[in-house]
């Protein structure tokens, strides 16, 4: 899982209760991203961030906030305004943002589940 | 909008023979499409990726992949299978805002 570390890998909360997933990386990466996984549905992606102090909403972004106050920390706060946040949750990092150029490595993932 | 699609949910296939793992896509402009490996409760790994070039890519533990555009697929083959080789396995392609956009996922699973 190459420098990324997830914690914890099993994560239960109670409803309504918010809940903060740590990801750490030590690859010296700039770009950082959370992406959420549910059976049949694929990975989708929940925020990135290229570079320290910044950070981007990907395409299911309501019910989470994240933070990149340094570059080998992003933490994913999941709301209690998330509707559905039982799912496996993956961070990964890239030297870069350009896809083509940049291959993503991601951790070893976070199981929430919410009771 | 781009997108692929992973026609089948699950692949078994015995040790020893030739498996594909199949990859539609749908892009607006150069297809940039990607193969990806995930184990029980891991995250994934990168195994190949097309840009542009030829037309087969080999990758990570011995697979490869054929694009093929009058098809738009990009499948997923290794020439003989081994049990470690069961996975769940996830073809992407690269949207227009440089993001990945990632299939369902088709499970392989490779018989003894």
């Amino acid at each position: 899982d190459g420098g990324i570390t997830q914690s914890p890998k099993y994560l239960f909360r109670k409803e309504g209760q918010n809940v903060t997933l740590s990801c750490e990386q030590n690859l010296n990466h700039d770009a950082m991203y959370w992406y959420r996984q549910d059976p049949g549905q694929g990975l989708r992606l929940i925020y990135y961030s290229q570079i320290v102090n910044d950070f981007q909403k990907g395409d299911i972004a309501e019910g989470y906030s994240v933070s990149r106050e340094k570059k080998e920390s992003f933490p994913l706060t999941v709301t209690s305004a998330q509707k559905n946040p039982t799912a496996f949750y993956l961070c990964a990092s890239s030297l870069g943002l350009a896809i083509i150029l940049n291959e993503q490595f991601f951790g070893p993932g976070t199981r929430l589940t919410v009771l | 909008a781009q997108s692929v699609a992973q026609p089948e949910d699950q692949v078994n296939v015995a040790e020893g023979n030739p498996l594909t793992v199949k990859c539609t896509y749908s892009v607006s402009g150069n297809p940039y499409l990607f193969w990806y490996v995930q184990y029980p409760n891991r995250g994934l790994q990168f195994l190949l990726k097309y840009i542009t070039g030829d037309n087969l890519v080999k990758g990570s533990y011995g697979f490869e992949a054929e694009f093929n555009k009058s098809q738009t697929s990009f499948h997923l083959k290794k020439p003989s299978a081994l049990v470690s080789d069961s996975a769940l396995y996830f073809c992407a392609v690269r949207d227009d805002t440089d993001k990945l956009i990632f299939g369902t996922g088709t499970r392989l699973q490779v018989f003894p």
